[in-house]
């Protein structure tokens, strides 16, 4: 079963300053990849999705993926203390339909 | 747009009790429901997958005892927890999925036990 690895657990930036969050993954059979953002309390926001190796960018969060280094990562451009929260990556395999969650990593913002 | 309901959002049960929690897809329709549980400082685990048409697979350390799930149609699914204990404990997410790549995460159920 693909496991998933999360790094760094926490992270604090200052505002303004980008933020970078990994993932690593055991194999390369998943070919759909998302991050995710929970802040306290409350429900999965959906932040980017991937699917092929490359770059992917939504507003202010950057996706990149290489799947020949098991590697996924976040970069969040312009982080708001309100982007504070914790942020897990997902992958799943079509017609799997099974996601499989990394542990987090929990974000703050600093003004 | 395409959403996920759940609710209760929030609910409170004694230990022993049973809980039941529903999903309603709106807008899109949801061939498969998956039902993940959060509990306090863990990620998310997968409790079952049910999808249209097949029978609903339960992951390991879940079982159709505990977790009963009901998939009537493609816009909902419920899943009761019984007999509730403190370990039960969590955020109860619901992921509806349509197609090759769209997942819509509900906002969750939150079950405390006492």
């Amino acid at each position: 079963q693909q496991k998933v690895q999360q790094s760094p657990e926490s992270l604090t930036v200052s505002e303004g300053a980008m933020a970078s969050l990994n993932c690593t993954f055991s194999d390369g059979t998943s070919d759909n990849f998302r991050w995710y953002r929970q802040h306290s309390g409350k429900g999965l926001e959906v932040l980017v999705s991937i699917f092929s190796d490359g770059e992917k960018e939504e507003g202010r969060f950057t996706a990149h993926l290489n799947r020949a280094s098991l590697h996924v990562s976040l970069h969040i451009r312009e982080p708001q203390p309100s982007d504070s929260a914790v942020y897990l990556c997902a992958m799943s395999n079509t017609g799997n339909y099974k996601y499989v969650f990394g542990a987090g990593t929990r974000l703050k913002v600093i003004a | 747009g395409a959403l996920v309901y759940q609710y209760p959002r929030r609910t409170i049960c004694k230990s022993g009790t049973s809980m039941r929690m529903e999903c309603q897809a709106v807008g899109f329709q949801a061939t498969s429901v998956a039902w993940y549980r959060q509990s306090p400082q863990k990620t998310f685990e997968l409790i079952a997958l049910s999808t249209v048409n097949s029978a609903i697979k339960y992951e390991q350390n879940f079982t159709q005892e505990k977790f009963p799930i009901s998939h009537p149609n493609l816009s909902f699914s419920s899943m009761t927890v019984l007999n509730a204990y403190l370990e039960d404990r969590g955020l109860y997410l619901c992921g509806a999925r349509t197609g090759r790549d769209t997942q819509y995460f509900g906002p969750g159920t939150r079950l405390l036990v006492l």
